[in-house]
């Protein structure tokens, strides 16, 4: 079983919809990342949260320490989102960074 | 501001062959790291840097060398290409004080045939 798991694994959208994309993490961690990585480019950090919620423009994330789960939700969605997500988490000993798998996202105009 | 930079972007390589990948940040990080994206898999970690001259062994060392002459460029090396290197390969680098400042480059997409 992967430390990090991602749900779901592919997810399809119309323009407009709301998003969530879940990460749940099985490690005593000190900090979680969300990534956006877009077709044929490099991966950019999009949220690192330790707990409680970031809201940055249409994009919120949400992190439950006692349940090991994170979220990302995407409000308004556009056709523009349509990436991979992916969620990266810091591990409490060691500063080694465990990623998930990714999520890819496609939003149909 | 450049960040970090990754060269080539692209390469096609034979069974065999050795190449070198670059990557080169331009903000005074300590730490780097080479990863590896695998299709359905989380970003593997190949080898990583704490500072200059010092390279250790992530997850996935077997069939890559390093090296960190120089604070800011830490390059990734395959002595004999095999199939199952093909992967896009990404470079990360951090203050060494930061732990959640992470910077990544934009990936070099690499198939071995």
């Amino acid at each position: 079983k992967n430390e990090v798991e991602q749900s779901p694994q592919n997810l399809t959208a119309q323009e407009g919809e709301f998003i969530t994309i879940n990460c749940s993490y099985s490690v005593g961690i000190s900090a979680l990342h969300w990534l956006q990585q877009h077709p044929g480019g490099g991966i950019v950090s999009l949220f690192m949260l330790s707990s409680g919620k970031k809201k940055h423009g249409r994009l919120i994330a949400t992190i439950n320490i006692q349940e090991k789960h994170s979220s990302l939700h995407i409000t308004a969605s556009h056709p523009r989102d349509s990436a991979v997500y992916i969620c990266a988490v810091l591990m409490e000993y060691g500063n080694k960074l465990v990623f998930g798998a990714g999520t890819i996202l496609r939003v149909k105009s | 501001n450049a960040g970090v930079t990754q060269t080539p972007k692209f390469r096609v390589l034979k069974t065999g062959q050795s190449m070198t990948l670059l990557c080169a940040q331009d903000m005074n990080h300590e730490y780097m790291y080479w990863y590896r994206q695998d299709p359905g898999m989380g970003l593997r970690l190949i080898h990583y840097s704490v500072g200059e001259g010092t390279t250790a062994k992530g997850e996935v060392p077997d069939g890559y060398n390093v090296s960190r002459l120089k604070k800011q460029n830490f390059l990734l090396g395959l002595e004999s290409a095999a199939p199952s290197q093909t992967s896009v390969y990404f470079c990360a680098s951090r203050k060494e004080a930061d732990y959640y400042g992470y910077t990544f480059g934009s990936g070099t997409r690499l198939t071995v045939v």
